[in-house]
């Protein structure tokens, strides 16, 4: 089925592993989005892709790394997570300026 | 960057009445707005959008809002409160100058029967 999915929903994590988060899209949208949501801060851009192989930074994108060798995947990996790494995780893609982002169900991370 | 700002982290109403929830911008040139909500342990949907057509956008389940330039606002609102309604709602703009989207920090909308 078309859309955008999320994997794994739930993970736990010890403090210092590496942790992928998987983010897949069927819509061969330009843009891919990674969010982080915590309470009282809404949701907050990690990174950002408009293509294969084009990343930037968003808000808060320290201790987190992303790559996007091809449109439809766009992996965020934590490389050496941290505690106040524990968060919900969405991503998120659009096809373009003015138009909608789709989220995915969301990955929630816990660490150790 | 943009700023987004929600009035009113928690809001209650009855059900039945009305619901505003309440959405402030920064920009000085007025980007695309969106409202989305949110439903536990779920991504985002999307309510409504402004695209600069009208300045009052009708979206699903009811929801309206109004784009006030001169208030840089974009309020959210629903004549009749259901109880399926309660849920987190986010305003969102995505800025002219790119395509990143800028969220506040929602608002938790309770509906009391």
């Amino acid at each position: 089925d078309a859309g955008i999915t999320q994997s794994p929903r739930y993970k736990i994590t010890e403090t210092g592993r590496q942790v992928t988060l998987m983010c897949h899209q069927t819509w061969s949208h330009s843009y891919m989005f990674w969010y982080r949501q915590d309470l009282g801060h809404g949701l907050r851009l990690i990174y950002y892709s408009a293509a294969a192989d084009i990343t930037d930074k968003g808000e808060v994108p320290d201790g987190y790394v992303v790559s996007r060798s091809k449109t439809e995947n766009f992996p965020l990996t934590l490389e050496s997570a941290t505690r106040s790494q524990t968060s919900v995780y969405f991503c998120a893609t659009n096809g373009g300026w003015g138009t909608e982002a789709f989220f995915g169900q969301g990955t929630r991370l816990t660490v150790v | 960057a943009q700023s987004v700002t929600q009035l009113g982290s928690h809001v209650s109403v009855s059900e039945g009445a009305l619901v505003l929830l309440r959405c402030n911008y920064s920009s000085s040139v007025p980007p695309y707005l969106f409202w989305y909500v949110q439903y536990p342990n779920q991504g985002l949907q999307l309510l409504l959008k402004y695209t600069s057509a009208a300045t009052l956008v009708k979206g699903i389940n009811g929801f309206e809002a109004e784009f006030k330039k001169s208030e840089t606002s974009f309020h959210l609102t629903k004549p009749s409160a259901h109880m399926s309604d309660a849920a987190e709602y986010f305003c969102a703009v995505s800025e002219n100058t790119g395509n990143q989207f800028y969220f506040g920090t929602g608002t938790s909308l309770t509906v009391i029967p």
